[in-house]
């Protein structure tokens, strides 16, 4: 079945970091690809998405490019901020269903 | 941007009783909204897709008598948790799906959640 496999973490970076975090999927069709986020205490929020290969979605300073040949649609941020401490989820969801299949989140903290 | 209202947000409940949960798209209609279930530090598991004016569809696993769903208008889903137990204690979260503009990929917004707590 489609899935999202995504690095658990949990993550620790220091303030002005380097941020990936790794997601791959596997669907039967063409999905649309998400990023969303969990702020402590909050709902998720789309942070990106990408509907088709070679698609870059961006947002906040986030980037993930969907790499259709490796089936891949990592998160990136050059330099991260203590604001960017939050759950983070990579998600497929193929057109005829518009269901959202979700990875298993990745904690990550950024220290001052 | 497209807001989803969950209420309540938190509810605590003695074990046999019956809790409902209520989903709104507050400046959009949804023709669809999904909810899902979030256990302590691990993914969002889909329960149930909600289609305004016709019969829930369930995930394989889902038990539909426990776990009603209604969604009535194009704006309200509700889930009614059965006769709950401890283990029905999670976070219970909604989305919406708004079909935006024509051409561009629909996008779900989510509620902030729901804590059910059953003693």
């Amino acid at each position: 079945g489609d899935s999202v496999t995504q690095m658990e973490g949990p993550v620790t970076l220091s303030e002005e970091a380097f941020l990936t975090i790794n997601c791959t999927y596997t669907a039967t069709g063409y999905p649309s690809l998400f990023w969303y986020v969990q702020y402590p205490g909050e709902g998720l929020q789309l942070l990106l998405k990408a509907t088709k290969a070679d698609d870059k979605g961006s947002n906040k300073g986030f980037e993930a490019t969907y790499r259709k040949e490796t089936t891949s649609f990592h998160l990136e941020k050059g330099s991260v901020q203590v604001s960017d401490s939050a759950v983070y989820f990579c998600a497929l969801s193929l057109s005829n269903d518009y269901k959202l299949s979700f990875g298993a989140g990745t904690t990550v903290t950024v220290r001052a | 941007g497209a807001v989803v209202s969950q209420h309540p947000s938190r509810v605590i409940c003695k074990s046999g009783t019956s809790v409902k949960i209520e989903c709104r798209s507050l400046d959009f209609q949804a023709t669809t909204m999904f909810w899902y279930r979030q256990f302590p530090k691990k993914s969002l598991m889909l329960m149930a897709t909600s289609n305004e004016g016709s019969k829930a569809t369930y995930e394989q696993g889902v038990e539909k008598d426990k776990f009603l769903i209604n969604h009535a208008s194009l704006t309200l889903s509700t889930l009614t948790v059965t006769s709950a137990h401890p283990e029905d204690s999670s976070f219970y979260i909604c989305s919406a799906r708004d079909l935006g503009l024509a051409g561009v990929v629909d996008t779900q917004y989510f509620g902030p959640g729901t804590r059910l707590t059953v003693l």
